[in-house]
């Protein structure tokens, strides 16, 4: 079965300090990629999705990037944090044809202070 | 310009009774909606869909409606129970499976 992994869970940054979150989808190949951002008391917006490694969509300007190194890892970084980067960091996968089905990790809450 | 909306932030519905969910959409081009469930600190997780060739998909005690003329989508949940108690995101996606659009989400109250 698959599972996909997020962490940390809790991360709690100084403005202006870099970002890692790591995410990796076990037990498929191939997957769509996605990073979503949850502030407080909001919906979900879309940051950044992958259909292939190397190949990233962003859909919102902002103080963040995303990469894909390898085939099931997906990465959202950021050089210098900024107050308004805090919230509730999602990542998700999905087979990509034939299914608009998403699967999201625990999530990352991450405060910028 | 919210291409998806969820007007209610919150509902409270007693055990026991229907708790009715609703998401109103833009685009007729939409054509597959999804519901999904987020309780607090933890990644949403998928609920139920429907595409667009079908009104109505039923999964136990929940129940998707889509009405396409009206660009209306809702869930029912019945028999309500405290562990539906939960925030609720209704999705749309286009045939290209690539991106889905979420709603703000509905704060769903189940009481005793």
């Amino acid at each position: 079965s698959q599972t996909i992994h997020q962490w940390p869970a809790t991360l709690v940054q100084p403005v202006g300090s870099p970002l890692s979150l790591e995410c990796t989808v076990e037990g498929t190949s191939n997957p769509n990629l996605y990073w979503y951002r949850q502030a407080a008391g909001r919906g979900l917006q879309l940051l950044f999705y992958s259909v292939g490694i190397g190949q990233i969509s962003s859909e919102v300007p902002q103080n963040l990037s995303a990469s894909r190194p390898q085939d099931r890892q997906f990465i959202l970084s950021s050089k210098k944090l900024l107050l308004s980067d805090s919230g509730f960091y999602l990542c998700a996968w999905s087979p990509g044809q034939g299914s608009h089905i998403q699967y999201f990790g625990a999530g990352t809450r991450l405060s910028v202070l | 310009d919210q291409q998806v909306k969820q007007n209610s932030p919150s509902l409270s519905v007693q055990e026991g009774r229907i708790s009715i969910l609703n998401c109103d959409y833009t685009n007729s081009m939409f054509d597959y909606f999804l519901w999904y469930k987020k309780y607090p600190a933890e990644g949403p997780t998928f609920l139920i869909s429907i595409s667009s060739i079908k009104d109505k998909n039923e999964d136990g005690r929940f129940t998707v409606f889509l009405n396409k003329s009206a660009k209306h989508l809702s869930l029912h949940i019945v028999p309500s129970q405290p562990g539906d108690s939960a925030v609720y995101f209704c999705a749309v996606g286009t045939g290209g499976y690539n991106k889905l659009i979420f709603g703000a989400g509905t704060r769903l109250a189940v009481h005793p």
